[in-house]
């Protein structure tokens, strides 16, 4: 079945630590994007990539890294430098004509101990 | 700048009675899309609907019915006779021809559906 697969869906690190959340998908989208989600904040940019070896930065883009060397995959790391890791994480995909729906995957719920 | 506001941050209704979930958007752009998404208990947002600025015209799903007045920079969602599986938080999201190729979402609106 086509779609996107985020794994693990639950994931604990120690603080310091760096840690990767994987994201691959078989819809052949270009476009890929990682989402971050807080109690009552809604969903919030993170990266996005609308072609392989290319992304940008999002609304919230410090302390995250991402790499697009596949077009399957856009693997997020969540680094020591950001302040407040513990979140939920989405990973989507869109065809990439910047006005087609995007397709989510389940999420990756970090938690930062 | 682009902003969606959902005011409504939790809804709670029994089951048979119909629901508006309000969305207000901002943009300076002449062409934008907006949609409305679904995420369940289980994390996954599940798209529901997408409109085109230029494209006024109300749609109803099923159940589902979608009223978009550009007058308002509104984009209100209806859930007719609701059902216990229609618990989830609602999104709705925006995106300008503009301004990028991401969606900017409102806060979410948290449905509870009880018998």
């Amino acid at each position: 079945d086509g779609g996107i697969t985020q794994s693990p869906k639950y994931l604990f690190r120690k603080e310091g630590q760096n840690v990767t959340l994987s994201c691959e998908q078989n819809l052949n989208h270009d476009a890929m994007y990682w989402y971050r989600q807080d109690p009552g904040q809604g969903l919030r940019l993170i990266y996005y990539s609308q072609i392989v070896n290319d992304f940008q930065k999002g609304d919230i883009a410090e302390g995250y890294s991402v790499s697009r060397e596949k077009k399957e995959s856009f693997p997020l790391t969540v680094t020591s430098a950001q302040k407040n890791p513990t979140a939920f994480y989405l990973c989507a995909s869109s065809s990439g004509t910047g006005i087609a729906e995007a397709f989510f995957g389940q999420g990756t719920r970090l938690t930062v101990v | 700048a682009q902003k969606v506001t959902q005011a409504q941050t939790e809804i709670s209704v029994v089951e048979k009675e119909d629901v508006t979930l309000d969305c207000v958007y901002e943009t300076r752009d002449t062409t934008y899309y907006l949609f409305w998404y679904k995420q369940p208990p289980s994390g996954e947002l599940v798209f529901l609907i997408r409109r085109n600025s230029f494209d006024e015209q109300n749609e109803i799903s099923g159940r589902y019915s979608w009223n978009f007045q550009k007058s308002t920079s509104s984009f209100n969602f209806t859930i007719t006779a609701s059902q216990v599986v229609d618990s989830a938080v609602y999104f709705c999201a925006l995106i300008g021809s503009n301004s990028g190729y991401a969606l900017n979402f409102g806060k979410g609106t948290s449905l509870l559906v009880t018998p």
